[in-house]
């Protein structure tokens, strides 16, 4: 199984500056990655698919990179709104597999 | 507009069965594979189970595999999760989701989640 570690667990910032989330695969999924944003008593929301690619509706100042093992999701200047969990997600389809990371909770500083 | 309906959370008790229901509405569901993904208490996201557009390919997490289920009925448009053997460790909400693609993608769409509560 495919083990995703997200980092850091916790990101504390301010409104404005620039957030850089990071997720490792431990063995790679080339760019079948995905990074979703969940807030409490909602559903998660898509954000990023196939590693760099925006989902419908989504900000240009949210972005994905990444390849092979290494992926970075980067908010270019924070808003109130954006402070929620962050996780990545990778798929397989075959054997079929999908696994998350654990999540980064980005709080307000 | 896309709609995910989950039902069928309750309380049940260790060792029980229960069988969710995901309907979909908004899109032709035979074009996408559908996924279970759950949230225990105070944990993360995880992935329960899978199958693509025509039920043929199916996966599970290690953690349910040989205790649940997957099934869907495309004329009903429609997805099932029979949870058998509950453990106190499956109470989570449970939600449906909805792949990119036929088979197993990224979620683009989420169902709101029903409440599973394994407890004696």
């Amino acid at each position: 199984e495919i083990v995703l570690t997200q980092s850091p667990p916790t990101l504390s910032l301010s409104p404005g500056e620039r957030a850089t989330l990071s997720c490792r695969a431990s063995q790679s999924v080339g760019n079948h990655l995905a990074w979703y944003q969940h807030k409490p008593g909602q559903a998660p929301r898509l954000l990023i698919y196939d590693a760099s690619h925006r989902a419908t509706g989504i900000p240009a100042r949210f972005s994905g990179s990444g390849s092979g093992t290494d992926f970075t999701l980067s908010v270019s200047s924070l808003e109130p709104d954006d402070f929620a969990i962050y996780y990545c997600q990778q798929r397989s389809n075959w054997p079929p597999s999908i696994t998350f990371g654990q999540g980064t909770r980005l709080e307000i500083k | 507009e896309v709609q995910l309906v989950e039902s069928g959370g309750t309380v049940v008790r260790p060792g029980g069965s229960l069988r969710l229901s995901c309907a979909a509405f908004g899109f032709a569901f035979d074009d996408h594979g559908m996924s279970w993904v759950r949230q225990a208490p105070g944990k993360g996201l995880e992935w329960v189970a899978g199958i693509n557009w025509n039920g043929v390919g199916i996966g599970y997490s290690d953690s349910v595999r040989g205790r649940f289920t997957i099934a869907r009925d495309n004329a009903k448009s429609s997805v099932y999760l029979q949870m058998d053997s509950l453990r106190a460790e499956d109470t989570a909400f449970y939600y449906c989701a909805r792949s990119m693609s036929g088979h197993f993608q990224s979620f683009d769409h989420w169902g709101q989640g029903t409440l599973v509560t394994v407890s004696s």
